[in-house]
């Protein structure tokens, strides 16, 4: 079967630096995406990892160890509007699929 | 706008009632999803189209559900006979993929359907 663990809720200051965990076991891994989601909207993609190590985006990182059925998304000097929901997903098989955490609710307070 | 469109935004009927939903992907995307995403859970994979071929169902997908991409480009989804627990956002996402390519999935701004 498929099972994303993530946190539910994270609390952070603006400014500050956060990680949002994610394991996952899955098969037919075929990578692992995060996407933000603001409430009553719909997801929007923010990076993939499909080989071990880091991705860097700007102020958002994604880490990859497929042995350890592990990535965390990072957010550096956090804003006010990164609050929002934080959604890990694994894509499966060819097709891509994907499957979903239960999302990481982020409040970023002044 | 060039992004991926639903419609109606918005839903209301009373259970045993049929509804139809409507997603039209970015255009070069030859592939779409259908996820239902309930209050405080992440997206539920539902369903998905190569071009129009429907080449995966979910085991969520009761009888009730059918999909339809039939030029492989908008696609429908079809709740029969509606059921309390239907009520959820309705997402569809396209992205374009090839062997040698993989690309992140765009979503829509969804359906939200409230059933009575």
């Amino acid at each position: 079967g498929q099972n994303i663990d993530q946190p539910t809720e994270m609390t952070a200051t603006e400014g500050a630096i956060v990680q949002i965990n994610c394991t996952y076991q899955t098969s037919g891994f075929n990578g692992l995406f995060w996407y933000q989601q603001h409430a009553g909207e719909a997801p929007t993609f923010l990076s993939y990892n499909v080989l071990d190590g880091l991705e860097e985006k700007g102020r958002f990182s994604s880490f990859l160890s497929r042995s350890k059925g592990y990535s965390y998304l990072l957010l550096k000097e956090l804003q006010m509007k990164d609050s929002a929901s934080y959604l890990c997903a694994v894509g499966r098989r060819a097709g891509n699929m994907l499957t979903f955490g239960g999302g990481t609710r982020l409040m970023v307070k002044p | 706008d060039t992004g991926v469109s639903q419609n109606p935004r918005h839903k209301i009927t009373k259970r045993g009632q049929n509804v139809t939903f409507r997603c039209d992907p970015i255009s070069e995307h030859n592939r779409l999803y259908w996820y239902r995403q309930t209050l405080g859970q992440g997206p539920e994979f539902l369903t998905y189209f190569q071009n129009e071929a429907q080449l995966e169902k979910s085991r969520l997908l009761s009888d009730r559900f059918s999909a339809e991409r039939p030029k492989g480009s908008f696609s429908t989804l079809e709740i029969q006979r509606t059921e309390q627990g239907d009520s959820a956002m309705y997402l569809c996402a396209s992205s374009f993929s090839d062997r040698s390519y993989m690309n992140e999935q765009f979503f829509g701004p969804g359906t939200r359907l409230t059933v009575l």
